[in-house]
Formats: structure tokens, sequence, C-alpha cells
């Protein structure tokens, strides 16, 4: 049984640039989280996916988008890259929306330079 | 807005000692806690709590909560090596946010 699986590993890209990162829940399960973990602090929380529609979502600006696809994989895009988007992008996969014992991926390092 | 505050934020202990990971929350709506262990890259599932004084336990990890004071603890008995890692706690509220606090960086000594 695969678990969560996230594309590419590591990262690395230019102030100004756009990226896109992709998750492949467990199997089973219907809904994507993304979360943002800076070094040093705990992951914080972008956005949720769920039915192919955007549930939830923090305290992120627009340049933050996601998207889910009928096999409820998730794709993170970020535009206009910053220094400040360099961190670990984590995504957690669960049942349901109220099914909070999440499972995450390994993550995606992305660097800006 | 919602909080979620960890204490210590680093701690370093001897093999075989115990240790008392403490998660203090500020929730509107609470639905439950979560705690997490993060060693490389992905946290890993170990507790969910959402009720008052019921411990749960999985080998020498326990940990209770105490909706009353809004706090949690994750306690590890005769801790070993392969317990060094960040310990995350969560909490979750009925608009299914979750919120994460800092981490508690835990070190174990041989």
């Amino acid at each position: 049984d695969a678990g969560v699986t996230q594309s590419p590993t590591h990262l690395i890209k230019t102030r100004g640039q756009q990226v896109t990162l992709r998750c492949s829940p467990k199997s089973g399960h219907d809904t994507v989280s993304w979360y943002q973990q800076a070094l040093g602090q705990g992951p914080q929380f972008i956005f949720q996916y769920y039915e192919e529609e955007e549930r939830q979502r923090g305290n992120f600006p627009d340049r933050f988008s996601g998207h889910q696809f009928p096999n409820y994989s998730s794709e993170l895009n970020v535009n206009a890259l910053l220094l400040g988007d360099s961190a670990l992008y984590l995504c957690a996969s669960s049942f349901g929306t109220g099914g909070y014992e999440q499972y995450f991926g390994p993550g995606t390092r992305l660097t800006v330079t | 807005e919602d909080k979620v505050v960890q204490s210590p934020l680093s701690l370093v202990v001897h093999e075989g000692d115990t240790v008392t990971l403490n998660c203090s929350y500020e929730v509107t709506n609470f639905r439950s806690l979560l705690w997490y262990k993060q060693e490389k890259k992905a946290p890993t599932f170990l507790f969910m709590l959402t009720s008052s004084g019921i411990e749960k336990k999985s080998g020498r990890l326990s940990s209770i909560l105490d909706k009353k004071e809004l706090f949690s603890i994750l306690n590890i008995t005769a801790t070993q090596t392969g317990d060094s890692a960040v310990y995350l706690c969560a909490e979750t509220n009925r608009d299914d946010k979750i919120i994460f606090g800092k981490g508690t960086r835990l070190h174990i000594l041989p």
C-alpha cells in the first residue's frame, strides 16, 4: 500500500518564477491538505482540497493556489516566488474532511534564490 | 485567532529518562488535539485526543488532554536514542482547520 507521495523531492527556483508541486494521497484517501514548514517552525496550513474543491484556506496570499484531480491527487502552485517562500512543503491526506488522522508525505524542499 | 504553544522548545535528556512535553491551545470550536513525531521530513501520527481525562497509550508513549485547562501532555518513559525527534502538537477545529505548534526538539543522549 503506497503511502503519500510527493514530487519533486528538492527544487531550486529563482525569485519571480513559478513552481508546481505534486502530491498523491494514500490509497483510499480523498482529502489532501498542504502545509508550509519553515526551518524551526511547525507546519503552517495552506489549504485543503476535497471533492476537487478548496474547502479551507490558511493565511496565505493568492500567489498560492492549488488543484485536486478526479483521482484525488493534488498540485500546489506558487507564483511570483519570494525568498521567504523557501521551505519544506508537506502534503497530507485523510479520508473525508473530518478525519484528522492525516498521513504526511516526505515533502518537497523548495529553495528560492 | 487559534493558537498552539508547545514547551519546552528543546530538551536534552539521557537515555532511560522520562520526559513530559507540553502543549497548550486557544481555540474556538475545538474538535481534537493531535500529536506527531517528525524525524527527517514527514511527521508521523502518534495520537488524536478528543475527550478530557482519557489517556491514550502506545508502548512507552502516552498522552492526555485537559479540555478545561486547554492543554495536553505527551509522556515518553524509558527514552531511547530513537526517540530523538521534533514532537509536534496540533489542534483541529470544527471549521476543518489544523493549527500546529512550533514543536519540541527532543535529543536523547546515549
